[in-house]
């Protein structure tokens, strides 16, 4: 069975530093891996997906990699804002079907 | 524009009381999904349908129940043999998978359900 880890679950940083958040997967036989944020009381915003024969994918400050033989997949934002302050969720799909198997998240604060 | 429209945004349930979730989308999506997230941990899927009339248990389907009537509306049903309801439900819709499209799930802003 799949298991998705997130660490840490919390990350304070000041204003301008990078972040980088971890996730680790147990079951290499995935087709991609999305990161999500998600903001209190809402919903998820797709952040960046990866495919499963992609190293990286970017999207202005945010960039996210992936190796799949290690089970890993790491978020950098570049030049923290506090309105980057938020939680960080990665989720995997797996080979059979379109379900997502989410890892706990990452509460992250931006101190201005 | 396009969207998921979760109603309401908070429900209170009393014991023994079934309560449905209601999640409608105008993006033209063949699959939905019901995702059930407790304080500080991610999403658990519940159930999913990845097209009308047919529908599948996920990993916590037990106390739970779906239909998919129409494309546009897949509502949830929490029923009175769910003895921990209280949570934030979000529904989530996709493209359909077998079509071969790597495409990533779009989320409604979720139901908070409390026990009176």
């Amino acid at each position: 069975k799949q298991e998705v880890t997130q660490i840490p679950a919390a990350l304070s940083v000041p204003e301008g530093e990078n972040l980088v958040l971890n996730c680790s997967f147990t079951d290499s036989a995935i087709y991609n891996l999305q990161w999500f944020r998600q903001d209190p009381g809402k919903g998820l915003t797709s952040l960046l997906l990866i495919q499963s024969s992609q190293r990286e994918q970017t999207s202005g400050r945010l960039n996210a990699s992936l190796d799949k033989s290690s089970g890993r997949s790491t978020l950098y934002i570049a030049a923290s804002q506090p309105g980057d302050s938020a939680t960080y969720l990665c989720a995997v799909h797996q080979a059979a079907g379109n379900k997502l198997t989410f890892g706990g998240g990452t509460r992250v604060l931006v101190k201005p | 524009d396009g969207g998921i429209t979760q109603s309401p945004k908070y429900l209170f349930r009393k014991e023994g009381q079934n309560v449905t979730l209601s999640c409608e989308q105008n993006l033209n999506h063949d699959a939905m999904y019901w995702y059930r997230q407790d304080p500080g941990q991610g999403l658990r899927l519940i159930y999913y349908s990845q097209i009308v009339n047919d529908f599948q248990k996920g990993d916590i389907a037990e106390g739970y129940s779906v239909s998919r009537e129409k494309k546009e509306s897949f509502p949830l049903t929490v029923t009175s043999a769910q003895k921990n309801p209280t949570a934030f439900y979000l529904c989530a819709s996709s493209p359909r998978w077998d079509r071969g499209d790597n495409q990533p799930q779009h989320f409604g802003d979720g139901t908070r359900l409390s026990i009176l």
